[in-house]
């Protein structure tokens, strides 16, 4: 079984719709991210979370929330859905002390119509 | 002036080549260096990380760190087909990690 799991893997949804990607993970780390990649900009943060208590904000995090609910699970949530926010989205963890060692999961890939 | 620099390519190289990748950045208080592959419709997964100048070996794969010029490369001796995705550089400081584009490499048989 993958380590790091995203569900769901593909989704379709309508401008102002409310959608929630969710990550989990098995790999017993303190840290994970949300990212999203777009076609000639690469990888950005949205939000990251050291540990259950602990949320930030990212690069670019406007227009998104997150929810640490436990150890192993981190939510993010899109508001109200908006096309520019088409993109693939990544959850990544890592280790306490270890930021530099990120194991991605296999990302969502998100249109918004 | 972005912090991190690298050219999205693509960059085609017969089989058994040496492949170059490179990377600049612009932050001196970037402390950690990467190197992550992504194939497509995958995640990236990290390939090699470095704290210091100079260089790191593990295989076929080389990271250099030219910390004076801002300057970080990634070497693939005897490139193979299955080499073929985009590889990303990243660097890191106070825990936060910043990616470059990424640079879509194909190894041609």
């Amino acid at each position: 079984d993958a380590d790091v799991t995203q569900t769901p893997r593909n989704r379709i949804t309508k401008t102002g719709k409310r959608i929630m990607l969710e990550c989990s993970q098995t790999k017993g780390h303190d840290r994970m991210y949300w990212y999203r990649q777009d076609p000639g900009l690469g990888l950005r943060l949205i939000y990251y979370s050291f540990d259950v208590k602990d949320i930030n904000k990212g690069e670019i995090s406007d227009g998104y929330s997150v929810s640490r609910q436990a150890q192993a699970k981190f939510s993010l949530s899109l508001e109200s859905a908006i096309p520019n926010q088409t993109a693939l989205y990544f959850c990544a963890t890592s280790d306490f002390g270890g930021s530099e060692t990120q194991y991605f999961g296999p990302g969502t890939r998100l249109l918004v119509l | 002036q972005k912090e991190v620099e690298q050219d999205p390519g693509p960059l085609s190289v017969p089989e058994g080549a040496i492949v170059s990748l490179n990377c600049t950045y612009s932050n001196s208080a970037f402390q950690y260096f990467m190197w992550y592959r992504q194939y497509s419709r995958k995640g990236p997964e990290l390939l090699m990380y470095t704290y210091s100048s100079g260089n790191k070996e593990d295989g076929r794969f080389t990271a250099q760190v030219d910390k004076s010029s801002k300057y970080i490369s990634l070497f693939i001796r005897d490139s193979q087909p299955s080499d073929s995705a985009t590889y990303l550089c990243a660097m890191m400081r106070d825990d936060k990690i910043i990616f470059g584009k990424g640079t879509r490499l194909h190894i041609l048989p």
